[in-house]
């Protein structure tokens, strides 16, 4: 099947420091990419879609000045969380889509960020 | 998209047919049922997927009412590995529509 490879798989950062997440289609193009949110004991939340070559869409409530996206190529998303504070504190996962009508999403293995 | 109701938690003893349903009682005729599970502290992984006719692959069967108002998935012969949220998905294709509900905590007892 299709691999997704999102890293890092965990990291701790200080209040205040920016952190990326690399998400990366290893074996097949993505023109879209997702990323979602997920606290503990809750279902994921979808943040934002990453369109190659052009602007991120944000999920509504979702801050993208805090949460900038880029997607420069077509296997390549970057989430990057700025000024983390502890409440970014999260698991942050990526997919992208396959398929004849880009319908199957295949994820990452997610990143758990700490921010102290 | 139509919404789903899935049961909270279920148990499955090793060895035996896991069948999780899923109710989606407003599905529309250009909505697919997708299955997806997420093993703990990890990304979903897909499963299966269909539209109106029963499918099969090497991971699991998935059965969908005539009237496609609940569909259930079936694991034939349950592992401890298939312990993991279980998440029915309806959806019309566009990837950005995909919603995650609750799930079900899937438990294979020894």
């Amino acid at each position: 099947g299709a691999v997704v490879s999102q890293h890092p798989s965990w990291v701790i950062c200080k209040s205040g420091t920016s952190v990326k997440i690399e998400c990366r289609s290893l074996d097949f193009q993505a023109t879209t990419m997702f990323w979602y949110r997920q606290f503990p004991k809750q279902s994921l939340m979808l943040m934002a879609t990453s369109n190659e070559g052009s602007k991120a869409t944000y999920e509504q409530g979702v801050e993208k000045d805090k949460f900038l996206i880029n997607h420069a190529s077509l296997t390549l998303s970057t989430l990057t969380v700025t000024s983390a504070h502890p409440e970014d504190s999260s698991f942050y996962i990526c997919s992208a889509s396959k398929g004849r009508r880009g319908e199957k999403l295949f994820f990452g293995s997610g990143t758990q960020l700490s921010v102290l | 998209d139509a919404k789903t109701t899935q049961p909270p938690s279920m148990d499955c003893a090793e060895g035996r047919a896991a069948n999780l349903p899923c109710n989606h009682s407003t599905i529309s005729g250009n909505e697919y049922v997708y299955w997806y599970r997420q093993i703990h502290s990890q990304g979903p992984q897909y499963i299966i997927h269909g539209l109106k006719n029963n499918e099969t692959n090497e991971m699991a069967s998935l059965i969908i009412t005539e009237d496609r108002k609940s569909s259930t998935l079936i694991l034939p012969h349950a592992t401890l590995r298939d312990t993991a949220v279980y998440y029915c998905i309806v959806h019309s294709g566009s990837a950005r529509q995909l919603t995650f509900g609750s799930g079900t905590q899937l438990t294979v007892l020894p």
